[in-house]
């Protein structure tokens, strides 16, 4: 059964610490993305990647956010320094050429105090 | 006004009936539409995703893409308390760079009563 997983499930952190997200997307996936869901917003893209390559990350806060694809089987996501306003529920997703069709995994809740 | 707009609801109809879901957009980019199903504490999952308009059926599902209306919807006939869950639009642009980039709605969240 091919999921994404994402570690952690849930983090609490103080504000001003990093954190680091990660996303193991469906072997054989060459895109993953990285969102971020708040009840106001809702989803939104931070980061897409193709065959670990940035497409677009035009709707992630560069000063404190960055993404990275070390290997097909990892992606990343990090803030620093974290701050409330931040707490939020991160979403990865995998999917193959067809775009539209994307696999997401279960997400990490994060709070930031 | 955002590209993606959905009713938030919350919507309950009683089990057994028609449930219709819809969004409007703005952007004549748009190309593929989908919707998603969210269950509570849970990330999304594709129920369906169609082309071009018209009405594209699966199951108890039905997709209706509207392109002159910038309008889609999903039907969900003989609803059960198992399609209780957010249900979200989302909506496909290519990028400049290569690749596509979806844009979602805030959802639709859906309880179907016993």
């Amino acid at each position: 059964d091919a999921r994404v997983t994402q570690t952690p499930r849930h983090k609490v952190t103080e504000m001003g610490q990093e954190v680091t997200m990660r996303c193991q997307p469906i072997l054989g996936h060459n895109t993953v993305f990285w969102y971020r869901q708040t009840m106001m917003q809702g989803l939104e893209l931070l980061a897409y990647f193709r065959n670990r390559a940035p497409l677009d990350d035009s709707g992630m806060p560069k000063d404190r956010f960055s993404a990275e694809m070390p290997d097909a089987t990892l992606a990343t996501l990090k803030i620093q320094p974290s701050e409330p306003r931040d707490s939020a529920v991160y979403f990865c997703a995998s999917g193959s050429w067809k775009d539209h069709e994307q696999y997401f995994g279960p997400g990490t809740r994060l709070t930031v105090t | 006004q955002k590209e993606v707009e959905q009713d938030p609801g919350p919507l309950s109809v009683p089990e057994g009936a028609i449930v219709s879901l819809n969004c409007t957009y703005s952007n004549s980019a748009f190309q593929y539409f989908m919707w998603y199903r969210q269950y509570s504490r849970k990330g999304p999952e594709l129920l369906m995703y169609t082309y071009s308009s018209g009405n594209k059926e699966d199951g108890r599902f039905t997709a209706q893409v509207d392109k002159s209306s910038k309008y889609i919807s999903l039907f969900i006939r003989d609803s059960q308390p198992s399609d209780s869950a957010t249900y979200l639009c989302a909506m496909s642009a290519p990028l400049t760079g290569g690749g596509n980039k979806l844009t979602f709605g805030t959802g639709t969240q859906l309880k179907v009563e016993l």
